[in-house]
């Protein structure tokens, strides 16, 4: 069956520009987890939605990063005023239930973020 | 706060060596473990995990409580196996309860030669 995929496979942006990451979760599952992998680094949790809502944005760097989910299936990670350090490549995982992380996580293909 | 450290960032084997991929971990409580991989051009995926105790592609791990570490073993590397390996502990446990976060360490690339 379908994975999880994420829109756009590439994003180029100009400092200070807002940008919008999607992603499409496998179909029945509930939790939706997205996280930042910077060059060199494991990736980093930045978000955890269990069906509509926010269960834990701890990770999320500060407020220009803003993460939504409405109809508890595809998420939007938006983040506003881009900064050169903002460039990563941004995953996306979705799991069964909300068993927490025990649950086996089903990662995206990822977006390539760059901001000049 | 859990830590994982992946103390290799580049492992090179000879097709049909043994290979050991190092991960050690802190945390204060009984943390569960995993082992993720990502193929070149592929998206990331989980081999194992310590509670299953089982053998994936032919590779193990084993929880050592006592160093703190989940070494990732395999007797005999395959060229396939060249891919990111990354170590990942879930803080089962924690005090703080709520969603518990999976930290993932920095990742080793493993290349198998032929």
């Amino acid at each position: 069956g379908a994975g999880v995929s994420q829109t756009p496979s590439n994003k180029v942006t100009e400092k200070g520009k807002y940008v919008e990451l999607r992603c499409d979760p496998i179909s029945g599952h509930t939790a939706l987890y997205w996280y930042r992998q910077s060059l060199g680094q494991g990736p980093e949790f930045l978000i955890y939605f269990q069906g509509t809502g926010a269960a834990d944005d701890s990770g999320l760097p500060n407020d220009r990063f803003f993460a939504v989910r409405p109809e508890g299936s595809v998420s939007t990670l938006k983040i506003q005023r881009t900064e050169r350090g903002d460039s990563a490549v941004y995953l996306c995982a979705s799991s069964l239930e909300s068993g927490g992380a025990r649950e086996t996580q089903y990662f995206g293909p990822g977006t390539r973020l760059l901001v000049l | 706060a859990q830590r994982v450290t992946q103390p290799e960032k580049l492992l090179s084997v000879f097709k049909g060596a043994p290979v050991e991929l190092k991960c050690n971990y802190s945390y204060s409580g009984s943390p569960e473990l995993f082992w993720y991989v990502q193929y070149s051009r592929q998206r990331l995926q989980l081999l194992l995990r310590h509670i299953s105790r089982e053998s994936i592609k032919g590779f193990t791990a084993d929880l050592n409580k006592g160093e703190t570490s989940f070494h990732l073993k395999k007797p005999f590397a395959q060229e396939e196996d060249s891919a990111m390996y990354y170590c990942a502990l879930l803080p089962v446990g924690s005090q703080s309860g709520g969603y518990q976060k999976v930290t993932f360490g920095t990742g080793t690339k493993l290349q198998v030669i032929p």
